[in-house]
């Protein structure tokens, strides 16, 4: 079946650029997404990335995707404390809009 | 705009007992999602509905869970007898069907899960 696999955990110093990698298997996908989890919070759609797309960008935030490998990443320059959260990658694929997410990364965001 | 309402956001209960948790998704969007986020993982899909009609339920544990949406609208998710296990956050989503564009899931706060 489909699956989304992401890196668990990355730290990055204040001002640096964070970069969070994701690896998917479906190769109906027709869109991926980034969504961002803060504790106790829901779900917030950052960013995505149409399947026939190479790379998106969107202020801060920067989406590579090769679809060849079926590798997906997001890139947040000028990394802030207040980027600290959970990243989840998503693939959205079939007839029915089939919504899968990775595990998540966690990053931490330090002075 | 009002967001995916979920109730109740917090439920502890005994294992063996019987929960239900609601959803109100945002107006018009035909797709609602049930999704299960245990604690350091990643949201799992539960079911899936298009309008009041199942298109994915193939990981939900149906000798336990139940789900329905009556007229395409609202959805509830049951756990009969509830196990150890099941502790987690229930998150719903919803979104509207296009043929073009993203499609984007907006979720609810979702319901935090204890069985003890």
């Amino acid at each position: 079946g489909e699956d989304v696999e992401q890196s668990l955990f990355l730290s990055v110093r204040e001002g640096d650029s964070s970069v969070i990698n994701c690896t998917y298997t479906d190769s109906s996908s027709t869109y991926l997404y980034w969504y961002k989890q803060e504790p106790g919070a829901g779900l917030q759609l950052l960013t995505y990335i149409f399947s026939n797309m190479d790379m998106k960008q969107d202020q801060r935030l920067t989406v590579l995707l090769n679809k060849k490998d079926k590798h997906l990443s997001l890139r947040i320059a000028d990394t802030q404390t207040g980027d600290s959260a959970i990243y989840f990658c998503a693939d959205l694929s079939g007839g029915y809009n089939k919504l899968i997410f990775g595990a998540g990364t966690r990053l931490a965001v330090h002075p | 705009e009002a967001g995916v309402a979920q109730s109740p956001r917090y439920k502890i209960i005994e294992k063996r007992q019987s929960v239900a948790f609601w959803c109100n998704p945002i107006s018009g969007h035909a797709t609602l999602y049930w999704y299960q986020q245990i604690l350091g993982q990643g949201p799992k899909l539960l079911i899936q509905f298009q309008n009041n009609g199942v298109v994915d339920d193939s990981q939900l544990p149906k000798d336990r869970f139940s789900a329905e949406r009556l007229k395409g609208v609202d959805s509830t998710l049951k756990i009969q007898p509830a196990k150890l296990e099941d502790s987690a956050v229930y998150l719903c989503a919803s979104s509207y069907i296009r043929q073009v564009g993203p499609n984007e899931a907006f979720f609810g706060q979702g319901t935090r899960l204890t069985v003890v």
